[in-house]
């Protein structure tokens, strides 16, 4: 069975960091893109970006470049979504997801569409 | 403000057929395929139809999808309880170079 099981909640000061983890399974975790989709409270999904873990390449949406940091360890199937210094803002549901997608030899990157979502990850911030 | 719109709300009696609009741009859907995913209050998104009109396993007939110029729809046919829950529409964007959402349509069966 495709899975993509994430790390279990947090609750986080304003100004702490945070490394949350998504590990896949049932797949050939390296051959596809792992995005990360926001959802605040009671608000919509939002893409962030994503990361290919076979040779660690991200692509962040504007609205998140340079608020996150996406990674990945191919040796261990996993990916993670990391934040340096938190913001209450930062209060959401966050989503890792199996993004189907296509990257030209130039390096342009077009999605396709997201087929496995993982169970989400809460994360809280608040003094 | 979301990239897509789409109404905040619709609804149906049960075996009603509805449909949840999302209008956007030739950045988006106007040259890209959309999707559209299923989210139950306190769950993980579910891909419901993707690239336009393609359902995936499981997923049943009475879900389709179409798109034409820059607006797509989603309908949902002999309308279940079970179908009530928020709709998402979802569309790469050139522009933005990135994945656009819709705001939601939250579905009601009266």
């Amino acid at each position: 069975e495709v899975q993509l099981v994430q790390s279990g909640g947090e609750v986080k000061k304003p100004g702490e960091s945070l490394k949350i983890s998504c590990e896949g399974s049932g797949y050939g975790f390296i051959n596809y893109w792992i995005a990360w989709v926001r959802q605040r409270p009671g608000k919509g999904l939002e893409w962030m970006g994503i990361v290919y873990p076979d040779d660690y390449d991200t692509r962040y949406s504007p609205s998140f470049q340079g608020q996150v940091t996406m990674s990945a360890d191919k040796s261990i199937s996993t990916a993670y979504l990391q934040w340096s210094s938190l913001k209450a803002s930062d209060t959401a549901v966050y989503y890792c997801a199996r993004q189907r997608g296509y990257r030209s030899e130039s390096g342009d990157f077009y999605a396709y569409y997201v087929d496995v979502w993982g169970k989400g990850t809460t994360v809280t911030v608040s003094s | 403000q979301s990239v897509l719109t789409q109404p905040p709300s619709a609804s149906g009696t049960p075996g009603q057929r509805v449909t949840i609009s999302c209008s956007g741009s030739s950045s988006n859907i106007g040259s890209k395929s959309v999707n559209w995913y299923q989210q139950f209050p306190g769950t993980a998104p579910k891909l419901l139809i993707y690239t336009n009109s393609e359902r995936p396993s499981g997923v049943p007939d009475r879900f389709s999808g179409s798109k034409s110029g820059t607006s797509a729809s989603l309908a949902i046919s002999g309308l279940q309880s079970e179908d009530e829950a928020e709709y998402y529409c979802e569309a790469w964007d050139d522009s933005l170079n990135g994945v656009v959402f819709g705001g939601g349509t939250k579905l009601t069966v009266l």
